[in-house]
This record gives C-alpha cells, structure tokens and sequence, in this order.
C-alpha cells in the first residue's frame, strides 16, 4: 500500500544537539512539505518542496534544514539554532497538479528536547 | 501562509449531540477541504468541496462551501466517542500556489 512513513515515532534530544527527522513516500508525488505543530497553534509551514533539488522556505523556516536529493525523501534537521524545538513535527506530501486533492499526511514525530 | 479563522477552537459534548464548526477567510478560495486528526497521529482528508454553495456528506459528516466562497462549514451528526481529536480546515486559491492554508483547528471532545 502506498503511504507516507514518519520516523522516528518518538525522538529525545539534548538541547543544542542537530537532530534529523526523516520522511519517506511511495505515492510518486512530486511535492513534500513539513509542519510544525503547537498546541492550539495549528499547523505551521517549514519548509516545502515542489520538485527534486529545489526547496523553498515556508513561514517558520529559521533554525531548520531540509534536503530533497529523491523524489521518495524529504528529511528535516532541527539545528541547534532553532530555539524552541520541542513540538510535533508532521510531513506531508501531494501531487504536483492536483493540490486541490489535498495532502497525504504522514504519522507525525514528536521531539522532545531535554 | 494565510492563516484561516476557525471556530469554535474547542468543543466538548455528550455523545448524540450534533456539531456545528465554520472557517472564514478574507480571501476567496477554490478549494475547501476538512481534515481530522486523532491525538498523536498526521490529519486525515474527510471532504473535498470545490464549487460554491457545494453540499457533501460523508457518513455522518457534512460539509459546505460557502456562498461567498469565503468560508465553509462542516456538521457532525450524532456523535460518538470516536469523534474525538482535532478538525481543520484548509483553503487553497490561485495565490497559494502548492502550500494550503491551514485553520488553528477544532478540538472536539465526547463524553459517553
């Protein structure tokens, strides 16, 4: 079945540590995007990308990286300069013409920054 | 981003009850969509609305797209337990280009 895979389920850092967060899909969709999810915040855009090796920088994109060297593969790394990022990160993927059909979201990590 | 206005931003009801929650814009949108997340997982794709004044139903779930095509309703018909987690909304227009914009969310509790 095709899907998209959030890993871990679970991530525990030391404050000032970079952590990666990976993201994987096989339902061929062209664009990837990842959220940030606070309490009573909604959901946030970090970063998006529409294409392999192009990315663009969504509203909360300060202390955060992402590469997409595949199409399948969208990792997020939360570095050190990100200064609170404790929270529950959600990627998600679409189609490059149908957005309208909206996004596949994947499971979600929750990282905890101690 | 734009930042859609949800409402209510929680609600906690008895099972049976019906539900009522809206999302307004300033802008017009093409697209409305409604999502449903349960506690600890990614928001999943309820209804799709794509024509003004759109009624869709899915199960006991309605949703409309509003006449001025600047917001959108969803309705919960007797509750149940499992109705529980966060409901959000989602608009997409010519000026989104790929990215929707998301409400804050509705959180929905039911109590047995």
């Amino acid at each position: 079945d095709g899907g998209i895979t959030q890993s871990p389920k679970y991530l525990f850092r030391k404050e000032g540590q970079n952590v990666t967060l990976s993201c994987e899909q096989n339902l061929n969709h062209d664009a990837m995007y990842w959220y940030r999810q606070d309490p009573g915040q909604g959901l946030r855009l970090i970063y998006y990308s529409q294409i392999v090796n192009d990315f663009q920088k969504g509203d909360i994109a300060e202390g955060y990286s992402v590469s997409r060297e595949k199409k399948e593969s969208f990792p997020l790394t939360v570095t050190s300069a990100q200064k609170n990022p404790t929270a529950f990160y959600l990627c998600a993927s679409s189609t490059h013409d149908r957005v309208d059909r909206g996004y596949t979201f994947g499971s979600g990590t929750r990282l905890t920054v101690v | 981003g734009q930042q859609l206005n949800q409402s209510p931003q929680s609600m906690f009801i008895q099972e049976g009850e019906d539900v009522s929650m809206n999302c307004t814009s300033s802008s017009i949108f093409n697209t409305w969509l409604w999502y449903k997340q349960d506690p600890g997982e990614g928001p999943v794709l309820l209804i799709a609305l794509y024509k003004a004044g759109e009624l869709t139903s899915n199960g006991r779930l309605t949703a409309q797209f509003g006449i001025t095509r600047k917001d959108s309703f969803l309705n919960i018909s007797a509750s149940i337990p499992s109705d529980v987690g966060i409901y959000f909304c989602a608009g997409l227009n010519s000026n989104s280009g790929y990215a929707l914009n998301f409400g804050k969310g509705t959180s929905l509790l039911v109590t047995p």
